[in-house]
């Protein structure tokens, strides 16, 4: 398996533009996570989704901020408009219940850039 | 969740043993103790998790102490590859988020 997939792996945006990081978990997993990470705030939840069905977005920033996941294996995250505070890491994560083993398997991110 | 105290940082010297501390007072019967590590630059890595026992896989060992409140994390071996932040993640089963530290950052050292 090649693990999760996140494109691009970097992106340099200005102000104001849409910016769209995407995702595709691994094969099976059954829930999906949208991390940010900065220097400031670290690695932060932004939200997840089970079977498809976002579950928390409370992480979410703002109304800026939007998550879709309209199949098992492809998500995205939208940013409109960005700013330069949305500059950070994006990582996605996918996980697999089974038994007791209740891990999350990241992506390599994707590493904004919003001038 | 209950929450967790680390070690800003640590360093060793490779081939020995590194064990990274973690206090986690407040937890509850049902939680686990989970550590993941982030190597510079990549997203985080699930190394080991653990309830009461002592647990061991191909990455690390994991020693929680009778009382719950505090285990460590063993790396019997480290090598330059192991330099990472390492966070100690405290979180029960049925729940569906990590919530992360700042976790501890190891620096292996020739």
């Amino acid at each position: 398996d090649a693990g999760v997939i996140q494109s691009p792996r970097h992106e340099v945006t200005e102000m104001g533009q849409e910016v769209t990081l995407r995702c595709k978990p691994i094969s099976g997993h059954n829930s999906l996570f949208w991390y940010r990470q900065t220097m400031m705030r670290g690695l932060e939840l932004l939200i997840y989704f089970n079977n498809n069905v976002p579950i928390d977005d409370s992480g979410m920033p703002e109304d800026r901020f939007s998550a879709k996941m309209p199949n098992a294996s492809f998500s995205t995250l939208k940013i409109q408009p960005s700013e330069p505070r949305d500059s950070a890491v994006y990582f996605c994560a996918s996980r697999s219940r089974s038994g007791s083993t209740d891990t999350q398997y990241f992506g390599p991110g994707t590493r904004l850039t919003v001038l | 969740d209950a929450k967790t105290t680390q070690p800003t940082s640590m360093d060793c010297a490779e081939g020995r043993a590194a064990n990274l501390p973690c206090n986690h007072s407040t937890i509850s019967g049902n939680e686990y103790v989970y550590w993941y590590r982030q190597i510079h630059s990549q997203g985080p890595q699930y190394i080991i998790h653990g309830l009461k026992n002592n647990e061991t896989n191909e990455m690390a060992s994991l020693i929680i102490t009778e009382d719950r409140k505090s285990s460590t994390l063993i790396l019997p071996h480290a090598t330059l590859r192991d330099t990472a932040v390492y966070y100690c993640i405290v979180r029960g089963n049925a729940g569906n988020m990590l919530t992360f530290g700042g976790g501890t950052r190891l620096m292996v050292k020739p």
